[in-house]
């Protein structure tokens, strides 16, 4: 199995529609982040948790929440979908301990939103 | 706040030859410094991290990382390219603290010409 699973893999929806998009780890790690992958403009943060009771903005959280249930897992929600979200969703995992900074990436969701 | 900059978009080797991908970064202490790569239709995987020490770093699949604190960069080097080396690479910086989350730049897209 994944360390990181995103589910769905794959999702279309339809613009004003709630969708949530989900992420669970097995790597233990207590930090874990949404990126968005857009064409020519590389991974921008969405969201970041460092622990379950700390949730931080990062650059572009306009029109998306998430909550963090537990350590494993790490959800993404589109309130109302538009179609400027149609993007690919990464969530990561990180380590807070010195030298193990680097991420753990998921497989990607890709959104459209029509 | 820390950015990251790779100044070339797409970037066309010819199998065996030399590559060196561009990273620069601007932040105002010592980061951490990482490359990824992203094949086609995959997630991201960790090439090689800069924390501190030997400026030279030796990562996964014979690539290689400089360090350059002078020049603000961390340019990525592979002796000779292989086909399977098409994929698209990312340089991400974070800052030597806890606290914050990756910042990635818009990637290099590399293409591998026989």
């Amino acid at each position: 199995d994944a360390d990181v699973t995103q589910t769905p893999r794959n999702r279309i929806t339809k613009t004003g529609k709630r969708i949530m998009l989900e992420c669970s780890q097995t790597k233990g790690h207590d930090r874990m982040y949404w990126y968005r992958q857009d064409p020519g403009l590389g991974l921008r943060l969405i969201y970041y948790s460092f622990d379950v009771k700390d949730i931080n903005k990062g650059e572009i959280s306009d029109g998306y929440s998430v909550s963090r249930q537990a350590q494993a897992k790490f959800s993404l929600s589109l309130e109302s979908a538009i179609p400027n979200q149609t993007a690919l969703y990464f969530c990561a995992t990180s380590d807070s301990g010195q030298g193990t900074y680097g991420y753990t990436f998921g497989s990607g969701t890709r959104l459209t939103v029509v | 706040a820390q950015s990251v900059t790779q100044p070339d978009i797409h970037i066309t080797v010819s199998e065996g030859a030399s590559l060196e991908l561009r990273c620069n970064y601007s932040y105002g202490a010592t980061p951490y410094l990482f490359w990824y790569v992203q094949s086609p239709g995959q997630g991201l995987q960790l090439l090689l991290k800069y924390f501190s020490g030997d400026t030279l770093v030796q990562g996964i699949k014979g690539f290689e990382a400089e360090f350059k604190r002078s020049q603000s960069s961390f340019n990525l080097r592979k002796p000779s390219v292989h086909w399977s080396d098409a994929a698209e690479y990312f340089c991400a910086v974070g800052r030597n603290q806890a606290g914050t989350a990756l910042i990635f730049g818009k990637g290099t897209t590399l293409s591998v010409s026989s």
